[in-house]
């Protein structure tokens, strides 16, 4: 079985201060972890994922994650937030021997305020 | 490259109605998925299509049916619409559906009101 938690539903940050929106799984095997972002009123997009390799993954906006195998967690960080990156964060899991259907967390909402 | 379009944006149903909700892609893709947003619930997975030909069922397929009808296709149908169906649909693709190849691109979704 696989599972995924955001521990957050919110998460406020001033602009210019780092930010960090947890997320933990639970796989059998090895996982596959993903972060989307979505805007209001858009459909997801991609940020960035970790399929093997470094446990450092960087992505787009200039977001990064670091998978943690020892407290199976895929932490999203980004050194200095943009009021523009006001938006729900979504981590998704699969279990790299298991079905192809991945799952995906509740979403935490990211506010940075001016 | 338009990616994942799909129609109609917005739809009102009475209990009942049928519909379907339809999605393309242009980016020669093999998998597609349908899901479904509801608040605190994140995205479940209806149905999805791993590769043309195929359908599977994801974790809530129960008053859906899906048809791939070609690899830039995968529509959606509500036989009968339940004022459970109310929510966001979502269609999404991806290259493969394992591997470094799963990456899914999201279509910018189609809201479903059922009275």
């Amino acid at each position: 079985a696989q599972s995924v938690a955001q521990p957050e539903d919110q998460v406020n940050v001033a602009e210019g201060n780092p930010l960090t929106v947890k997320c933990t799984y639970s796989v059998s095997g090895n996982p596959y972890l993903f972060w989307y972002v979505q805007y209001p009123n858009r459909g997801l997009q991609f940020l960035l994922k970790y399929i093997t390799g470094d446990n450092l993954v960087k992505g787009s906006y200039g977001f990064e994650a670091e998978f943690n195998k020892s407290q199976t967690s895929f932490h999203l960080k980004k050194p200095s937030a943009l009021v523009s990156d006001s938006a729900l964060y979504f981590c998704a899991v699969r279990d790299m021997g298991g079905s192809y259907i991945p799952t995906f967390g509740r979403g935490t909402s990211l506010i940075v305020h001016p | 490259n338009a990616g994942v379009t799909q129609t109609p944006k917005f739809q009102v149903l009475k209990t009942g109605q049928s519909m379907t909700l339809q999605c393309a892609q242009d980016m020669n893709h093999n998998s597609m998925y349908w899901y479904r947003q509801d608040p605190g619930m994140g995205l479940r997975l209806i149905y999805y299509s791993a590769s043309e030909g195929t359908t599977d069922k994801g974790e809530v397929p129960n008053g859906y049916n899906v048809s791939r009808l070609n690899k830039r296709e995968f529509s959606l149908r509500l036989e009968s619409a339940a004022p459970s169906q109310t929510s966001v649909y979502f269609c999404a693709s991806s290259v493969s559906p394992s591997g470094t190849q799963e990456t899914q691109y999201f279509g910018p979704g189609t809201r479903l009101l059922v009275l």
